[in-house]
């Protein structure tokens, strides 16, 4: 498709499991990002990706927290014995990166966590 | 990124014109203006930006005051379909600033109700 892609759109799982969150930017975008919105709130900047390379990850809000891209396409968002506050919406977003471009993200519809 | 200050709430009739104002008295002169907004249950879309001449695209205009320090997203003609939450952020682009992490700063925007 033409747009950001995330996997899967709904996730529920058991306080303390492992799991995994996919995103598919726009063929050519460079940058990606990766956001959690919480119910009521704004979106929360979490890592952003240069390419492969993680550019700012200040964003995680612990070491449970993961992601990568290893190919400089598709990302993963890896979450470590989830807790029920990290239910959330994830969301991604990727974005092209050149001379003409102010920096206008495209984002995905999320994957929407539930840890019970 | 400068703060930006906007009301919790708007209400807006069908077919007239929403103007949405955002605050942001502390912008600094290579800061531009950016307006998102999310559709329940979407990502957040792209609306318009700007530095300081007023813009407008097919979505919407951007009037933003001659001191810079406040701005005005303007939907000519409203529909039910823009009922949403609206996000002013202010930022530096990314390729006008080599350090800049890019990450968007959503804060909670106005939630805009258009009614029939």
């Amino acid at each position: 498709g033409a747009g950001v892609s995330q996997t899967p759109s709904n996730k529920v799982t058991e306080k303390g499991k492992y799991v995994e969150l996919r995103c598919d930017p726009i063929s050519g975008h460079t940058a990606l990002y990766w956001y959690r919105q919480s119910l009521g709130q704004g979106p929360e900047f979490l890592i952003y990706f240069q390419g492969t390379g993680a550019a700012d990850d200040s964003g995680l809000p612990n070491d449970r927290f993961f992601a990568v891209r290893p190919e400089g396409s598709v990302s993963t968002l890896k979450i470590q014995r989830t807790e029920r506050g990290d239910s959330a919406v994830y969301l991604c977003a990727s974005s092209a990166l050149r001379v003409s471009n102010t920096g206008e993200l495209f984002f995905g519809e999320g994957s929407r966590l539930t840890v019970l | 990124d400068a703060k930006t200050t906007q009301p919790t709430s708007m209400d807006c009739a069908e077919g007239r014109a929403a103007n949405l104002p955002c605050n942001h008295s502390t912008i600094s002169g290579n800061e531009y203006v950016y307006w998102y907004r999310q559709i329940h249950s979407q990502g957040p879309q792209y609306i318009i930006h700007g530095l300081k001449n007023n813009e407008t695209n097919e979505m919407a205009s951007l009037i933003i005051t001659e001191d810079r320090k406040s701005s005005t997203l303007i939907l000519p003609h409203a529909t039910l379909r823009d009922t949403a939450v609206y996000y002013c952020i202010v930022r530096v682009p990314p390729l006008l600033n080599s350090n800049s992490g890019y990450a968007l700063n959503f804060g909670k925007g106005t939630s805009l109700l258009v009614t029939p």
